[in-house]
């Protein structure tokens, strides 16, 4: 299969934290996205990184990518309740998306 | 950013019959979209490429007789679940990228969520 692995599968922090959510991948990519899901919704477009960029910054969130370990992180500062959803990346290789299996991500108030 | 749309949101029929879901761009035409199928806490699975013009591409093991893609116009694809079954229950979700590939941002529909009792 060619999913990405993420870990950890969930994670449970204390508002104010940070939360790290790491992608691995398993092919040359174009790019790597980030989406971020609460339960039984759509998904939310959190950050593009391009196979050529090693970190983006946006707002509270910092992206990382590493092409030569085929791998991506997403951090999170400060969290917040709010922040409590699913977490997945999303690369491309030369003409579809493939996910990852994903982050369980809970802020306890 | 730009916007998709799905219908409709929520979907419940007999085994058996036929479901179909619609896949809108809404601001900027798509020749090319996505079908996903998602079981509960577990990821996206991507089923097929849906082409403007041309047959759908379907990833390995996805039945394209039971799932036919119509991608009928630049800002519509549809996805028929045919005969559905209980094993056919799932979160249904749609994206497209506006430039056309792979190269950008993808935008998804707010997903179909099919329950065939």
């Amino acid at each position: 299969s060619q999913q990405g692995e993420e870990d950890p599968q969930a994670l449970s922090i204390q508002e104010g934290e940070n939360a790290t959510m790491n992608c691995s991948y398993k092919t040359s990519i174009n790019n790597l996205q980030w989406y971020r899901q609460n339960s039984g919704r759509g998904l939310v477009h959190l950050n593009l990184i391009r196979s050529n960029e090693r970190e983006k910054h946006s707002g509270r969130l910092r992206v990382t990518l590493d092409t030569s370990k085929k791998s991506s992180s997403l951090l999170i500062t400060a969290s917040r309740a709010a922040d409590t959803a699913s977490y997945f990346c999303a690369y491309s290789g030369t003409y579809k998306y493939i996910f990852g299996t994903g982050t369980r991500l809970k802020v306890l108030a | 950013g730009a916007v998709v749309s799905q219908h409709p949101s929520r979907v419940i029929c007999k085994s058996g019959t036929s479901v179909k879901i619609e896949c809108r761009s809404l601001d900027f035409q798509a020749t090319t979209m996505f079908w996903y199928r998602q079981f509960p806490k577990q990821s996206l699975m991507l089923m097929a490429t849906s082409n403007e013009g041309s047959k759908a591409t379907y990833e390995q093991g996805v039945e394209k007789d039971k799932f036919l893609i119509n991608h009928a116009s630049l800002t519509l694809s549809t996805l028929t679940v045919t005969s559905a079954h209980p094993e056919d229950s799932s979160f249904y979700i749609c994206s497209a990228p506006p430039t056309g590939g792979v190269t950008d941002t993808q935008y998804f529909g707010p997903g179909t969520r099919l329950t065939v009792l």
